[in-house]
């Protein structure tokens, strides 16, 4: 059984374009969740989706950021207008249901130049 | 919302014992332990989901007590493998795990 799978591993930007993260969660987990980790730091939650539905992005800003998980495909974490203060760790995380254990993938990481 | 871990770092030799503790402001419904190796994705140790209750595996256990909004890591005769950062993840019914700031453990020979 394939573990949680995040391409790229590492991303770099320019100030102004966009990122695209991209999350495939463990076979038969329906539950995405989003974390943002900076250096030396922990992990703050983003965004919680199930399968076509976004559950709670109260841990997303208002802007820039926006999060889907298709029917089909991996879930999706989008960051339009990339800023310096956006470079970051991202990870998620897939549960086999809502309160269970989260296993994570291996990250993306960010880096705006 | 966040959890406050106890200690922020910690050494011990092989072979000693440590607690990591973990407090929330707020009731809890379930606390979940993580370990994190510099450069890695957490890995997940266990999730304790009563008050009162305690589990473990290999030599490394956790309780919760769901009165005080707290939980314990216990890590017993530490091997080299330990050593990383652990982070407490706490439900307080909401539909996401707030983490503390971690706790970082080395062990040295």
């Amino acid at each position: 059984n394939a573990g949680v799978m995040q391409n790229p591993r590492h991303l770099v930007r320019r100030r102004g374009q966009e990122a695209r993260l991209r999350c495939s969660p463990m076979k038969g987990h329906s539950h995405v969740y989003w974390y943002r980790q900076l250096p030396e730091e922990g992990l703050k939650f983003m965004v919680y989706l199930q399968k076509e539905n976004i559950i709670d992005e109260s841990g997303m800003p208002k802007e820039r950021f926006s999060a889907e998980f298709p029917k089909e495909g991996p879930s999706i974490l989008r960051i339009q207008q990339v800023v310096r203060g956006d470079s970051a760790a991202y990870f998620c995380a897939s549960s086999p249901s809502q309160g269970g254990e989260q296993y994570f993938g291996p990250g993306t990481r960010l880096t705006v130049t | 919302q966040q959890p406050v871990q106890s200690p922020q770092a910690v050494i011990l030799r092989e072979g000693e014992d440590a607690v990591i503790n973990c407090s929330s402001s707020k009731a809890l419904y379930s606390v979940h332990w993580y370990r994190q190796k510099h450069g890695e994705a957490p890995v997940f140790l266990m999730i304790l989901l009563k008050g009162g209750e305690q589990k473990g595996h290999d030599k490394i256990s956790a309780s919760f007590n769901e009165k005080k909004q707290q939980s314990s890591l216990y890590l017993t005769a530490s091997q080299l493998s330990y050593s990383g950062t652990y982070f407490c993840g706490t439900e307080t019914g909401a539909n996401n795990l707030f983490f503390g700031t971690g706790t970082r453990l080395t062990v040295i020979p």
